[in-house]
């Protein structure tokens, strides 16, 4: 069964600061990769995806992850933040493609500080 | 497109109620996806639909939830006899099969309370 550890819950940072939350995943297969993003009181919102091709992937609002299949982790970056990015982010895999059940990790709280 | 929508956004009931959320996907949308996401955890992955067939439920979906889309585009998720566990933001999201790589989209949720 595929699974999904974020390794930090929380992550504090001052404004413009570069910031880095940890994804690793598990699976029997190959899985594709998801990061959401969630607002206070709103849905998800799909960040960025890995499905296949280039490791490197650039998603909206600047941010960017790395796909690292010897590592098996996912993480995602921002060179600099700002206020506006506090919010709960959600790594996710799927063995079936975007438009398949999505297993989610637990969250990682990113706090932007001025 | 107006997104997909969820109704109500917040059910406040007591225990061993029974409760009815509705959600409305993308016209266009032929997956629709139920998640069930409590404090401080993930989405957990419930069921989901293609057109109006139920193709997975998980066994988080105990014989007191069921959910259903009779005719491919809206759906209702009915919890019956609530208990206070079931507290949690339901979320719906829908997709257009058909390509792997067509992306799920989430309404704002229903948070239920079960007191």
């Amino acid at each position: 069964a595929q699974s999904v550890t974020q390794l930090d819950s929380q992550v504090p940072v001052f404004e413009e600061a570069p910031v880095e939350l940890r994804c690793n995943y598990s699976s029997s297969v190959s899985v594709y990769l998801f990061w959401y993003v969630q607002y206070p009181n709103q849905g998800l919102q799909l960040l960025l995806k890995y499905l296949s091709g280039s490791t490197l992937v650039k998603g909206i609002n600047g941010f960017e992850a790395e796909f690292n299949k010897s590592q098996t982790s996912f993480h995602l970056r921002k060179p600099s933040v700002h206020i506006s990015d506090t919010a709960e982010y959600f790594c996710a895999v799927s063995e079936g493609g975007s438009n398949y059940k999505l297993t989610f990790g637990k969250g990682t709280l990113l706090t932007v500080n001025p | 497109d107006t997104g997909v929508s969820q109704n109500p956004r917040h059910k406040i009931t007591k225990r061993g109620q029974n409760v009815t959320f509705r959600c409305d996907p993308i016209s266009e949308h032929n997956r629709l996806y139920w998640y069930r996401q409590t404090l401080g955890q993930g989405p957990e992955f419930l069921t989901y639909f293609q057109n109006e067939a139920q193709l997975e439920k998980s066994r988080l979906l105990s014989d007191r939830f069921s959910a259903e889309r009779p005719k491919g585009s809206f759906s209702t998720l009915e919890i019956q006899r609530t208990e206070q566990g079931d507290s949690a933001m339901y979320l719906c999201a829908s997709s257009l099969r058909g390509q792997v790589k067509n992306e799920q989209f989430f309404g704002p949720g229903t948070r239920l309370t079960v007191l």
